[in-house]
């Protein structure tokens, strides 16, 4: 892809359960950005980690960074089963007004 | 307000037919932005306005024709489509920010091309 890669490509567990998903990318980036997407439904910002953080907290969401190994993860917490969605990481693109996107992990919480 | 709105919800056209999608912020958002999204596949950009100006056009075919008439309100003109164009398309606002911005995004439009 352009920039990143996600894995796992998808993902299911069961209510309760932590999910954790990784996403990879590939030029220097100012941020790094985290989206749900509910089947066939627009995208939802989660959270966004600047290049200068290592970690970041948001309710059930916790984002780690680690900009020498290019890659970050989200991990959430208690899964639920309206957690089921699709999620995408994102990052700035050489100074552009842009955003590329990772593949995706499609994300599955069984009751 | 932090919505932004998109029309039509679903939309079936004929390789032949001329229509539009449209999308509208009210959040004072200077940067609008245009994504193609095929199934089970990732957002593609295809058109960034900021300020009401077009600033990345991503190699679109001209079939694609975006219109941005004011700072609320971003069209997308379709013509002469083909059915590989047969996808979600999603319209996205942001401030203008080239370091740190949220995109919000309207729930798109879910277009057929016969």
């Amino acid at each position: 892809s352009q920039q990143g890669e996600e894995d796992p490509q998808a993902l299911s567990i069961q209510e309760g359960e932590n999910a954790t998903m990784n996403c990879s990318y590939k030029t220097s980036i100012n941020n790094l950005q985290w989206y749900r997407q509910n089947s066939g439904r627009g995208l939802v910002h989660l959270i966004l980690i600047r290049s200068n953080e290592r970690e970041k907290h948001s309710g059930r969401l916790r984002v780690t960074l680690d900009t020498s190994k290019k890659s970050s993860s989200l991990l959430i917490t208690a899964s639920r089963a309206a957690d089921t969605a699709s999620y995408f990481c994102a990052t700035d693109w050489q100074g552009a007004q842009k955003l590329v996107f990772g593949q995706g992990t499609r994300l599955t919480i069984n009751p | 307000d932090t919505e932004v709105t998109q029309t039509p919800k679903h939309l079936v056209m004929g390789m032949t037919n001329k229509k539009s999608l449209k999308c509208e912020q009210h959040m004072g958002h200077r940067a609008m932005y245009w994504y193609k999204q095929k199934a089970k596949k990732p957002p593609e950009l295809m058109f960034v306005y900021s300020y009401e100006k077009l600033s990345i056009n991503e190699s679109v075919p001209s079939r694609f024709s975006p219109e941005c008439p004011n700072s609320s309100l971003l069209n997308l003109h379709l013509h002469a489509l083909q059915p590989e164009d047969s996808a979600l398309y999603l319209c996205a606002s942001s401030q203008v920010n080239l370091n740190t911005y949220e995109q919000y995004f309207g729930p798109g439009t879910r277009l057929t091309v016969t």
